[in-house]
């Protein structure tokens, strides 16, 4: 059965540190990941997606299939960066698939 | 313009009591979602519709009954409430299914007492 792990469900960094936020996924199949953000009191967003391989308000995130990980790093944080992060696989094909949620991680940076 | 909006945007009620939660999208989008987050923020997908069909039914008990009376709207209604429905509740839309497109609703917050 297809999991997303983020292993982390707290994250704290100061301002203009690295970070990364950990995500490992399972599925038997050919993945396509994503990375959604959550602001507070906004609603949940799709920030990036492995396809795209595009950088997004700084953040990154590569697929790494033989360690099954699609972390999500910046290596810059900014305060504005607080948020929960999600990341999630598609399965059952990228039309009318399901999304798989990890079970998040709160990011908090520090001034 | 809201593109997807929820009502209500919270909802205190009774055990045992049966309520509804709806939901509506003005992008034009053919495919809506209800995903619920629990307590512990861990996020996971109900239903799925593609123009008023049924595409995705997790493991969900059937006292959850999701409506699509137009490819706009997907309601939920709950029965027999319990003490573990209490969560947050998101609708959400995309067009042909697709995540790229997926647009959350703000979220219902559902405390059953």
């Amino acid at each position: 059965a297809q999991r997303v792990t983020q292993p982390e469900k707290l994250l704290s960094v100061f301002k203009g540190a690295p970070v990364e936020l950990k995500c490992n996924y399972s599925y038997s199949g050919s993945p396509e990941l994503f990375w959604y953000v959550q602001y507070s009191r906004q609603r949940l967003q799709l920030l990036l997606r492995h396809i795209s391989r595009e950088s997004i308000k700084g953040f990154t995130a590569d697929l790494n299939k033989g360690e099954t990980s699609f972390h999500l790093k910046k290596p810059f944080a900014q305060e504005e960066d607080s948020a929960m992060y999600y990341c999630a696989l598609i399965t059952g094909g990228t039309s009318y698939g399901k999304l798989t949620f990890g079970q998040g991680t709160i990011l908090t940076v520090h001034p | 313009d809201t593109a997807v909006s929820q009502t209500p945007k919270y909802l205190v009620t009774q055990m045992g009591n049966d309520k509804s939660i709806k939901c509506e999208q003005n992008l034009g989008h053919d495919t809506m979602y209800w995903y619920k987050q629990d307590s512990k923020k861990f996020l996971k997908i109900m239903f799925s519709y593609n123009n008023k069909e049924l595409i995705i039914n997790e493991t969900v008990p059937n006292r959850f009954s999701p409506k699509s009376p137009d490819k706009a709207h997907l309601n939920l209604h709950i029965n027999s409430l319990e003490l573990g429905d209490s969560a947050v509740y998101f609708c959400a839309s995309s067009l042909s299914g697709s995540p790229d497109t997926q647009y959350f609703g703000p979220g219902t917050r559902l405390t059953v007492l």
